[in-house]
């Protein structure tokens, strides 16, 4: 059964440090993909990445990096000088190739960026 | 602005009525998907469709039904409602699959409250 582990409910930081969140996932499947989404306060979500799992080469974009390494399968957010407007909470979530679009969300991840 | 739009914003209802959420796709994007968000269950897949016909199925429940019309927008009807059903319901849409490389768009949400 696939299941995503999000085992930090909430962070708190202050604004310009690093922050990683962490996400453990479990598949029994050999192609599966990995995705995070972002929910501000305003409570709208919004789609971030999605990682294939064919494709282990770690992602940067701006602040923003992903770490995907399937011997710990594990897949973790890091943003690197955090800033206020970063204050969300941070979901991973997993889909399994043959299941289609199925996706297994993790509980997220609570982020206070202090200012 | 996302490009997607869900109606009505919010909703107050009554036990064992029945309603009907209406999302609108980005244009150009054939996938609906459809997430239910409350405290208890957290962020759920609902149900999938692409073009029309259904294409993943999570843990909707019997008393919730979907449909995507030929002008690809898409509704979610909820019937017999409960307590319990009082949740945050988003729609997002994507151009196709997630499998394929796509982003997702979602919509503001519908805060349903069941009295």
């Amino acid at each position: 059964a696939q299941k995503v582990t999000q085992a930090q409910t909430e962070i708190s930081v202050v604004e310009k440090e690093d922050v990683t969140l962490d996400c453990v996932y479990e598949t029994r499947d050999t192609t599966y993909y990995l995705f995070w989404y972002k929910q501000p306060p305003s409570g709208e979500l919004v789609f971030l990445i999605r990682r294939n799992s064919f494709d282990e080469q770690n992602e940067i974009s701006g602040r923003y990096s992903w770490n995907f390494q399937k011997s710990t399968s594990s897949f973790n957010f890091t943003i690197t000088a955090s800033q206020v407007v970063d204050s969300a909470v941070y979901f991973c979530a997993l889909s399994e190739a043959g299941r289609d679009d199925k996706i297994i969300f993790g509980k997220g991840t609570r982020l206070h960026i202090l200012p | 602005d996302s490009g997607v739009t869900q109606t009505p914003k919010h909703l107050i209802t009554a036990t064992g009525q029945r309603v009907t959420l209406r999302c609108s796709p980005r244009s150009g994007d054939l996938s609906v998907y459809w997430y239910q968000q409350s405290l208890d269950q957290g962020l759920q897949f609902l149900i999938q469709y692409y073009n029309g016909e259904e294409r993943a199925k999570g843990n909707i429940l019997e008393r919730f039904s979907a449909q995507q019309f030929p002008d690809l927008h898409s509704e979610l009807n909820l019937s017999s409602l409960e307590l319990g059903d009082s949740a945050l319901y988003f729609c997002a849409s994507s151009q196709g699959h997630l499998s394929s490389y796509n982003e997702q768009f979602f919509g503001p949400g519908t805060r349903l409250t069941v009295l």
